[in-house]
This record gives structure tokens, sequence and C-alpha cells, in this order.
């Protein structure tokens, strides 16, 4: 079964400074999606950025990038440039590349943004 | 596009009553998601639907819960009866080709 893993239940980063979030999953597959989401204290899941496992190139959203490393099983977020409003909780998580669309989520890491 | 819809966004009950929370999903997405939230147990799928056939209700907690997706547009989790440890934050997702959109979620809140 897939799992995935985040390591840092919490992080800290200076407002206008760079942080890295960390991911690791397991699966057996070829072929799945990672994502990024965001639930800032509103409480709305937010999509932040999606990587697809066949693709080399790393996804990148404005600010936000990753570090993809299929080999490794390791899904990375880059945040860069640190602003009040990144503060939230976010989760990665993992999907199966359309066969069911579920998606398994990591336990989350809590970002506080210090100004 | 409005989004994944929910309603209602806060819902304050008795113990013993039923509630009913309502989902209206992205227009074409085929898959309907709904999630429950808490402190202590994180994030929980309770059920989901491919082109509005349950496909997978093992996450539903106990028969007090029940889901139904009558048409592409429109999806209920109906609770009945209610009890306080079912307060949480219920979230329904809509996805088209693996993406997961949110909706802003219902906050329940059992006396």
């Amino acid at each position: 079964a897939q799992t995935v893993t985040q390591s840092q239940p919490e992080m800290s980063v200076q407002e206008a400074e760079t942080v890295t979030l960390s991911c690791t999953y397991d699966t057996s597959e070829s072929d799945y999606y990672l994502f990024w989401y965001k639930q800032p204290p509103s409480r709305q899941m937010i999509l932040v950025i999606r990587q697809e496992a066949y693709k080399q190139q790393n996804a990148t959203e404005n600010r936000f990038s990753v570090n993809f490393q299929k080999a490794a099983k390791s899904f990375s977020l880059k945040i860069s440039d640190s602003q009040l409003g990144d503060a939230a909780m976010y989760f990665c998580a993992y999907g199966d590349g359309g066969a069911t669309n579920k998606l398994i989520f990591g336990t989350g890491t809590l970002l506080a943004v210090q100004p | 596009d409005a989004g994944v819809i929910q309603s209602p966004r806060h819902e304050v009950t008795e113990m013993g009553q039923e509630v009913t929370l309502r989902c209206k999903p992205i227009s074409g997405h085929n898959s309907l998601f709904w999630y429950r939230q808490t402190m202590m147990r994180g994030l929980e799928l309770l059920i989901y639907f491919n082109n509005n056939v349950p496909i997978d209700d093992s996450g539903m907690p106990e028969d007090r819960f029940s889901a139904k997706m009558p048409n592409a547009s429109f999806s209920t989790l109906k609770i009945q009866p209610s009890e306080p440890r079912d307060s949480a934050v219920y979230f329904c997702a809509s996805s088209l080709k693996g993406t997961q959109y949110f909706g802003p979620g219902t906050r329940l809140t059992v006396l």
C-alpha cells in the first residue's frame, strides 16, 4: 500500500526567507501524481502545486517549487520569499494517476512565518 | 467556475438530531469525496463516488453515517442520530483526472 510521510510536524521561517518542507512516499507504481495542499487558519484546503511522476521537470508555481526525486521517492516543497500569508498547515499527497482519483495524505507540516 | 460548494458552512445541533451536509461538485468532475477532519484523527476519507456510484465507503465510521449522490451535481452526507464525537469539519472534494479540489468545509458542532 502507498504511504506518505511528512517528518517535520512544525517549521518556522523568517519573512522573505526560503523554506523547504519535506515529504517522502512509498509506492510500487510508476505512474502517479504528487501534490502539495495548503490549509490556512480558515481551514480551506488549497491546491498549491502538482507533479506528474512521468515528468522529469520539477513543477513551479510562482514562489512555490518542488524538488521531485523519483528514485529516492522524495517530493519536497520550496517556498521562496516567504510571506505572512504563507503561514498554514501544508499537506503532501499521493494520487494513483487517475485510476481511482483517491489521494493519500501525509500528516502535515505546520509552517509559521515570523515577521 | 464557482468551485466546490458546500452548505451549510456552520452547523450547530443537539445530540440525537439529524444532520444533512450538502455538496455541489465542480461541473464536469467525475469523482466526489467526503472527508472529515479533527485535531485527534487528522483528515479521514469517509466515502467516495465515481460517476455518481459509491466506490468505497470503508471510512464511514458507523451506520449512523450515510451518503448519497443522486446526480452528478449534488451529494449529501447525513448523520442520524448525531453525537458530540461527530463534531468536526467535513469537506467535500471533487476530482477530474486525479486532482482534487476541495470545498470550504462545513464546521459541525454537536452539543
